[in-house]
């Protein structure tokens, strides 16, 4: 069965400093999505990351795949309050038709 | 150009009966994804139609169905309902190709009493 695994689950930071989470995954997919999750709200779609190697920046968060290693990152820097959200990974399996396979999420506070 | 809604976005339900939840997607988007979110289970995938057919199934039991319409639109139905099943519901439109990245509705909160 498919995994996917973040870490950590939890994450307390405070502002300005910078912090790295990861997602693991078990199968061959080349395609990785990052998604942030307001409490009590619906999911937003932040990067789409298409190929080994891609990088993709928005402000203060960058997201990174290496296919090689199934694993990618989200990278904040300097955190601001306003980034305190969960944070869920993302894979499709084409051997699924394209299913979607979610990490556990990680849950950021970002303590002023 | 208009996102994913979702009808209703509140539901209470007492056990045993049944519930409709409807979804529709963006303009264009063939495919569209349900899943329940708890805080003890996470995001579960449900199932998954494109051009009104099921294309993928997640691990949950016969209670839960859903439909696809020619325009897109889909339903899930849940029947014989059970507390466990209290739960924000989030369904997803994609193109449903290569470039799958899904959309999210701001979901249906169903509370079983």
């Amino acid at each position: 069965e498919l995994k996917v695994e973040q870490n950590p689950l939890f994450l307390s930071m405070q502002e300005e400093k910078n912090y790295t989470i990861y997602c693991n995954y078990s199968t061959t997919s080349d395609r990785l999505y990052w998604y942030r999750q307001d409490p009590g709200k619906s999911l937003e779609s932040l990067f789409v990351l298409l190929s080994n190697g891609a990088v993709k920046q928005e402000g203060r968060l960058m997201a990174s795949l290496d296919t090689k290693a199934r694993l990618s990152t989200l990278h904040i820097t300097a955190a601001v309050h306003d980034l305190s959200a969960t944070y869920f990974c993302a894979v499709d399996d084409r051997d699924t038709g394209n299913q979607f396979y979610f990490g556990t999420g990680t849950s950021l506070t970002v303590i002023p | 150009k208009a996102g994913v809604t979702q009808t209703p976005r509140y539901l209470i339900k007492t056990r045993g009966q049944q519930v409709t939840l409807s979804c529709s997607p963006i303009s264009g988007h063939r495919s569209v994804s349900w899943y329940q979110q708890t805080p003890g289970q996470g995001l579960q995938f449900l199932f998954e139609y494109f051009s009104e057919t099921q294309r993928n199934k997640g691990n949950f039991p016969g209670r839960f169905s859903g439909r696809q319409f020619s325009n897109s639109r889909s339903e899930m139905n849940v029947s014989t309902l059970e507390l466990g099943d209290s739960a924000l519901y989030l369904c997803a439109s994609s193109l449903g190709g290569y470039y799958n990245e899904q959309f999210f509705g701001p979901g249906t909160r169903l509370t079983v009493l």
